[in-house]
């Protein structure tokens, strides 16, 4: 799977706030997802996964809502700090076979 | 735990040269391991997928023989840029898939990338 996407939508929130990224996936038949947050010129970094049997999972500052009905992922960070700012992407995967990306979203903190 | 690297993390060559990337799992052994390229404010193209062992299956559109993938062990994979060219230029990045829990499906940890800018 390959996703190619051009002028990565950007969100712009205050330090401090709460972020929420969304992502819309394409196949229903897709079981498990990921998200992936990519710093300036370094590599993807796995941040929270999620299973088609669930609907929300939560880790440290991160939230992970799952809405199948409408094929919506979306992740949420609490207190959003500096250190957030980069592109987050979400990844839908099917058992056994390729990863599909997102386009990304630029997530920007303003202090 | 899961830690993947790449090497080098940054390569500047001449146009018509070759250039290898490495990729190795540092912690964990890698049943397939992923090559992807990505342009700025681009999200991840898949170039290939290998396996240890076997030959890498290439992605529509990408020249079989102008990206050369080995998969010589279960932690290491080498991409080689052959006869490199500007356009060429690009962040390259490589990931390793390890089974995951109940379920068997995979998870892919990525490496930190390689930017290969080719004069």
């Amino acid at each position: 799977g390959e996703s190619v996407g051009l002028h990565l939508p950007t969100l712009s929130v205050q330090e401090g706030d709460n972020s929420i990224i969304n992502c819309a996936y394409s196949n229903s038949a897709s079981d498990y997802f990921i998200w992936y947050k990519q710093e300036s010129g370094k590599g993807p970094q796995f941040i929270i996964d999620i299973r088609s049997n669930m609907d929300k999972r939560q880790g440290q500052r991160v939230t992970v809502l799952l809405n199948k009905t409408v094929k919506h992922l979306s992740l949420q960070i609490a207190a959003t700090q500096p250190g957030d700012s980069a592109v987050y992407f979400c990844a839908e995967i099917i058992y056994g076979q390729n990863f599909v990306f997102g386009p990304g979203t630029r997530l920007s903190v303003l202090p | 735990g899961a830690v993947v690297s790449q090497h080098p993390s940054w390569v500047i060559c001449k146009s018509g040269t070759s250039v290898k990337i490495e990729c190795r799992s540092l912690d964990f052994q890698a049943t397939t391991m992923f090559w992807y390229r990505q342009f700025p404010k681009q999200s991840l193209m898949l170039m290939a997928t290998s396996n240890e062992g076997s030959k890498a299956t290439y992605e529509q559109g990408v020249e079989k023989d102008k990206f050369l993938i080995n998969h010589a062990s279960l932690t290491l994979s080498t991409l080689t840029v052959t006869s490199a060219h500007p356009e060429d230029s690009s962040f390259y990045i490589c990931s390793a898939a390890t089974t995951g829990l109940a379920g068997g499906t995979d998870t892919q940890y990525f490496g930190p990338g390689t930017r290969l800018t080719v004069l």
